[in-house]
């Protein structure tokens, strides 16, 4: 079975221009996780998705953020512009639909931000 | 006080040696509880879930204590991949939302030394 698809894996940008990260879920999973994870650092959640509508964006910087998942399969995370502190790897990951138990998440391998 | 903590590290064993982290959590209502794995410069992957009478999968055990708001993973004859940072997740429901919400610990740093 394939697992989490992202891309790009590295991207170095300099401040205040744009980037755009896309990912590919497993197959029938859901629900869809944006985290950002800084050096040193758990992930932290900036969004999540279930099939094609937000159900937590609260720690998303929606003032330079931005996430769609139209067909409620692959997303795109947009950052515009973006500032020194937006380097980290953004990971994408997937689960099965969690209204009804936590299930586990799976993980790309991540897109590796660097802005100079 | 976070809502997860783990202790960040590193420990240092010798190969062979049995080692013991803890993940604390301050949300009674947490429901379910996970170990990742995560190596250098690498995706976190599953290791194993936690379940409310603790469970073993080889080398590896995993204890839930409700009471005291902590999970545990024990992991007895420590092999040189082990080494490799642990992330303790912990997951609660939110009524609002309909959906469980996963936290991530900061991660334990084991290093198995030869």
């Amino acid at each position: 079975e394939a697992g989490v698809a992202q891309s790009p894996r590295y991207k170095i940008i300099e401040k205040r221009q744009s980037v755009a990260f896309w990912c590919n879920p497993i197959s029938g999973h859901a629900t869809l996780y944006w985290y950002q994870q800084i050096l040193g650092q758990g992930p932290k959640l900036l969004i999540q998705f279930q099939n094609n509508g937000v159900v937590d964006d609260s720690q998303l910087p929606k003032d330079r953020f931005s996430a769609e998942r139209l067909k409620g399969v692959d997303s795109t995370l947009k950052i515009q512009p973006a500032k020194l502190e937006d380097s980290a790897v953004y990971l994408c990951a997937s689960s099965l639909v969690t209204s009804g138990r936590a299930y586990e998440q799976y993980f790309g391998p991540g897109t590796r931000l660097t802005v100079t | 006080r976070k809502e997860v903590e783990q202790d960040p590290g590193p420990f240092n064993v010798p190969e062979g040696a049995t080692v013991a982290f803890n993940c604390t959590y301050s949300n009674s209502a947490s429901q379910s509880f996970f170990w990742y794995r995560q190596d250098c410069r690498k995706e976190p992957k599953l290791l194993m879930s936690v379940y409310s009478s603790g469970n073993e999968d080889g080398r590896f055990t995993a204890q839930l204590n409700r009471a005291s708001q902590y999970i545990s993973l024990l992991i007895r004859d420590s092999k040189l991949s082990d080494s490799a940072t642990y992330l303790c997740v912990v997951s609660t429901f939110f009524t609002t939302s309909g959906t469980y919400k996963y936290i991530f610990g900061t991660g334990t740093r084991l290093k198995v030394l030869a």
